[in-house]
């Protein structure tokens, strides 16, 4: 199956910092989203991007697919940006769905 | 538009029990998704039904099924519960399969 990897594991920010998460996927696909998990565990949608760049306020996402990575970018953080950032992956075929989810990146930020 | 709904929240069970989850889709969505997610394992894929048909199915025993109703609704019913099945069970729902939007969890405690 797709192998999903996503870097780095653990990031701790100071408010207003920026920050790159990066997600590498092992194959070729055609979903890619973006998740945050607040920590009541509830995955919220950030971005479904599988392919180009987007932006959501502080938020913007690019997968490149032809080279298997997508990069999510926060700006000027905030402590209510804490929490795990999953990527998560599929080959959606018209059929079938079934997303692969990366280990996720924690983050961190402090005052 | 409502969300993804999901019952109960939490659950405790003892060994040996059976546990019969709810997820109701957003209005219009015809796939329904069911993840694990445990501390050692991450969020695991388990099944995807649309309309009344299971499509797709991970790699869990027989113990975990699911089935989905005429109006989309969801239920998965885990047997003979082991204490490796407590966990977040989380449930997505979709339009067509690509772009996954998730509930809140039920955090089922297995003692």
């Amino acid at each position: 199956g797709i192998q999903v990897e996503q870097s780095p594991p653990d990031l701790i920010l100071q408010e207003g910092a920026n920050s790159t998460l990066r997600c590498n996927f092992s194959d070729s696909v055609n979903n890619l989203q973006w998740f945050h998990q607040n920590p009541w565990g509830q995955l919220i949608n950030l971005f479904y991007i599988p392919s180009g760049t987007k932006q959501n306020g502080r938020l913007s996402a690019t997968t490149v697919a032809t080279e298997r990575y997508s990069l999510l970018y926060i700006s000027s953080s905030q402590t209510t940006d804490s929490g795990v950032y999953f990527c998560a992956v599929s080959r959606f075929t018209g059929t079938a769905s079934k997303l692969t989810f990366g280990t996720g990146t924690r983050l961190q930020v402090t005052l | 538009k409502a969300g993804v709904t999901q019952t109960p929240r939490y659950l405790i069970k003892t060994r040996g029990q059976q546990v019969t989850l709810s997820c109701s889709p957003i209005s219009g969505h015809r796939s329904v998704s069911w993840y694990q997610q445990t501390p050692g394992q991450g969020l695991q894929f388990l099944f995807e039904y649309f309309s009344e048909t299971q499509r797709n199915k991970g790699n869990f025993p027989g113990r975990f099924s699911g089935r989905q109703f005429s109006n989309s609704r969801s239920e998965m019913n885990v047997s003979t519960l082991e204490l490796g099945d407590s966990a977040l069970y989380l449930c997505a729902s979709s339009l067509d399969g690509r772009e996954q939007y998730f509930g809140p969890g039920t955090r089922l405690t297995v003692t």
